[in-house]
């Protein structure tokens, strides 16, 4: 079936250092691929998306560009901040799920100042 | 605009017991969802709805139950609870479109299941 793998993590950046955090899918059909972000105490909230193949997301300074032909969708930060520390989780959804969403095991991300 | 809004933020329940945790939108999103939360295992989907009257399993669907009556709410049910249930639950709706994927996600249910 359809899955998602994100690199492990914790980790920890001081601040403006580069991010890259990597997902590679797995799918039979052609997916949305999505980046949550979980702020802590909080529920997930969209930070960023693409629905087809060399589609760019971004947002807030994120970036991750769909790649079929790697099938990966890796997030990126030019400069990270301590208000980024979060746990981020990579998903996709197939449109013929109906729109469920199958997520990543999500990557903690700690910045330190 | 409320969103996504759970009740309650936390419970504390003893093995046997059942429970109702709430979700309500007020988006008028035709699809709905529950999620749960587990530490190392991201998230997985507990039951799903497409609209009022419609539901179906996801990956963990055992030991809850739901059902939609009205496109604004969509409760989980846990009808024994075990302490494997003990977990985050998510609440999520998105439009039911193939072009609007996004899903939005209420603030999360804390069960502890002694």
């Amino acid at each position: 079936g359809d899955s998602v793998t994100q690199m492990e993590g914790p980790v920890t950046l001081s601040e403006e250092a580069f991010l890259t955090i990597n997902c590679t899918y797995t799918a039979t059909g052609y997916p949305s691929l999505f980046w949550y972000v979980q702020y802590p105490g909080e529920g997930l909230q969209l930070l960023l998306k693409a629905t087809k193949a060399d589609d760019k997301g971004s947002n807030k300074g994120f970036e991750a560009t769909y790649r079929k032909e790697t099938t990966s969708f890796h997030l990126e930060k030019g400069s990270v901040q301590v208000s980024d520390s979060a746990v981020y989780f990579c998903a996709l959804s197939d449109k013929g799920s109906q729109g469920n969403l199958i997520f990543g095991k999500g990557t903690k991300l700690s910045v330190k100042p | 605009n409320a969103g996504v809004t759970q009740t309650p933020k936390f419970q504390v329940l003893k093995t046997g017991q059942s429970m109702t945790l709430q979700c309500a939108q007020d988006m008028n999103h035709e699809y709905m969802s529950w999620y749960r939360q587990d530490p190392g295992m991201g998230l997985r989907l507990i039951h799903y709805s497409v609209g009022a009257g419609i539901t179906d399993q996801g990956e963990v669907p055992n030991g809850y139950n739901v059902s939609r009556s009205t496109t604004e709410d969509f409760p989980l049910r846990l009808l024994s609870a075990a302490p494997s249930q003990t977990s985050v639950y998510f609440c999520a709706s998105s439009y039911f479109s193939g072009r609007e994927d996004t899903q939005y996600f209420g603030p999360g249910t804390r069960l502890t299941v002694l």
